[in-house]
């Protein structure tokens, strides 16, 4: 069965240090997201991608990035991790064709910490 | 710009009760709907969507939501709970079929049921 994943589930880091959080789906779907889920805010777009080589900025980019090489992995970097990236990161995809209903799937999701 | 608003950030209700979660949105687009569900330290799963036609949309699991173009809402319902139907709950709003494909999520709704 397709699906996506994402690794590491858990992750504990340091301030400043650079953290990278994969995502990969094999459904092979066009549009892939990244979001952080934090209390009282639901979910908020970082970046996104809608093929191989596209990326563009959500609504909370800023110290994010990501790059997109296939179609199967969009991984998300922290440059220089900062407390405030502490949250839950959920990676996403949908199809992205002409006439789809752009329905997301989601992955389980990677909680990070930054001490 | 699109928004969603869900009125209630938890809803507590005994076992077999109705319940209902809202959800407001805003756009000067046509629309695709959605509810999603998130069980505890889990992804979010998709629960129901409205795309076009009938403006009643139903769940496997019961639970059915109405697209109410001149109210701009999309309210969440089920006519008996379960225990098993604790979670967080997360409408979202897409811009239609020529859209961009991304998701506005509200805040949540936590449903709390009681026994």
């Amino acid at each position: 069965d397709a699906e996506i994943t994402q690794s590491p589930r858990h992750k504990i880091t340091e301030t400043g240090r650079q953290v990278t959080l994969a995502c990969h789906q094999t459904w092979n779907h066009n549009n892939m997201f990244w979001y952080r889920q934090d209390l009282g805010h639901g979910l908020r777009l970082i970046h996104y991608s809608y093929g191989v080589q596209d990326t563009n900025k959500g609504e909370v980019s800023d110290g994010y990035s990501v790059s997109r090489s296939n179609t199967e992995d969009l991984p998300l970097t922290l440059e220089s991790a900062a407390s405030s990236q502490t949250s839950v990161y959920f990676c996403a995809s949908s199809e992205g064709q002409a006439g789809s209903s752009y329905e997301q799937y989601f992955g389980p999701g990677t909680r990070l910490t930054v001490t | 710009a699109q928004s969603v608003t869900q009125l209630d950030s938890q809803v507590p209700v005994f076992e077999e009760a109705p319940v209902e979660l809202r959800c407001n949105y805003s756009s000067s687009v046509s629309v695709y709907l959605f509810w999603y569900v998130q069980y505890p330290n889990q992804g979010l799963q998709l629960l129901l969507k409205y795309l076009s036609g009938s403006t009643l949309v139903e769940s496997i699991n019961g639970f059915e939501a109405e697209f109410n173009k001149s109210q701009t809402s999309f309210h969440l319902r089920k006519p008996s709970v379960h225990i098993s139907d604790t979670a967080e709950y997360f409408c979202a709003v897409s811009d239609g079929p020529r859209g961009t494909g991304k998701l506005i999520f509200g805040q949540g709704t936590t449903l709390q049921v009681k026994p």
